[in-house]
């Protein structure tokens, strides 16, 4: 099984606030990943990170920043949640080889009121 | 990263196989062929992959025609546990290994 894990599982929050969604991982992956995936839609991958001290913007744009201080932690953080925001984000993680799968997260299902 | 085709949705039998194909006909030589689950939006789970061989492990069979312009993913015995989107995804294995999900296969397992 793979450890990563992703708090909190479900926010409600209003609109304005800043929110930081928490991503880590035991297996010591260089490589991390977060995908946004509104209801019924496609994953799309908002950021990823090669290791600590580097972050990249993803294929679809965000507003929400990364950071990478420690390899086993990459927090996703929304200065100013909008209901724009609303959406489930998914962090994933993988080896240095990115020959074997990415492991994912169970999600944190953000709403923004 | 190759784009793939999938069928939008299947059914399947409960105990019976399940194939699900998918086209990449643009897809590179160095280019892997994965395919991943998304059961009722949970974190996608990784199944099998692979280059030019079919492919075997405890969930799944990966059938890689010969000119690697297609693929099949086969559950042997499907049960309602089974019920998902199913990706194919073909990528190269190196800079930052991003995956690119497209619509997938919606498998409904029916009893």
């Amino acid at each position: 099984e793979a450890d990563i894990y992703q708090t909190p599982r479900y926010l409600v929050i209003g609109t304005g606030k800043k929110i930081t969604l928490e991503c880590s991982q035991t297996m010591g992956h260089d490589k991390m990943y977060w995908y946004q995936q509104d209801p019924g839609m496609e994953l799309h991958l908002i950021h990823y990170s090669y290791g600590v001290n580097s972050t990249e913007k993803g294929d679809l744009s965000s507003e929400s920043t990364v950071s990478r201080i420690r390899t086993e932690h990459f927090p996703l953080t929304l200065e100013s949640a909008r209901p724009s925001h609303t959406s489930q984000y998914l962090c994933a993680s993988s080896d240095p080889t990115g020959l074997r799968e990415q492991y994912f997260g169970p999600g944190t299902r953000l709403t923004v009121t | 990263d190759a784009k793939t085709t999938q069928p939008p949705s299947m059914d399947c039998a409960e105990g019976r196989a399940a194939n699900l194909p998918c086209n990449h006909s643009t897809i590179s030589g160095n280019e892997y062929v994965y395919w991943y689950r998304q059961i009722h939006s949970q974190g996608p789970q990784y199944i099998i992959h692979g280059l030019k061989n079919n492919e075997t492990n405890e969930m799944a069979s990966l059938i890689i025609t010969e000119d690697r312009k297609s693929s099949t993913l086969i559950l042997p015995h499907a049960t309602l546990r089974d019920t998902a989107v199913y990706y194919c995804i073909v990528r190269v294995v190196t800079g930052a290994n991003n995956l690119f999900f497209g619509t997938g296969t919606r498998l409904t397992v029916i009893p």
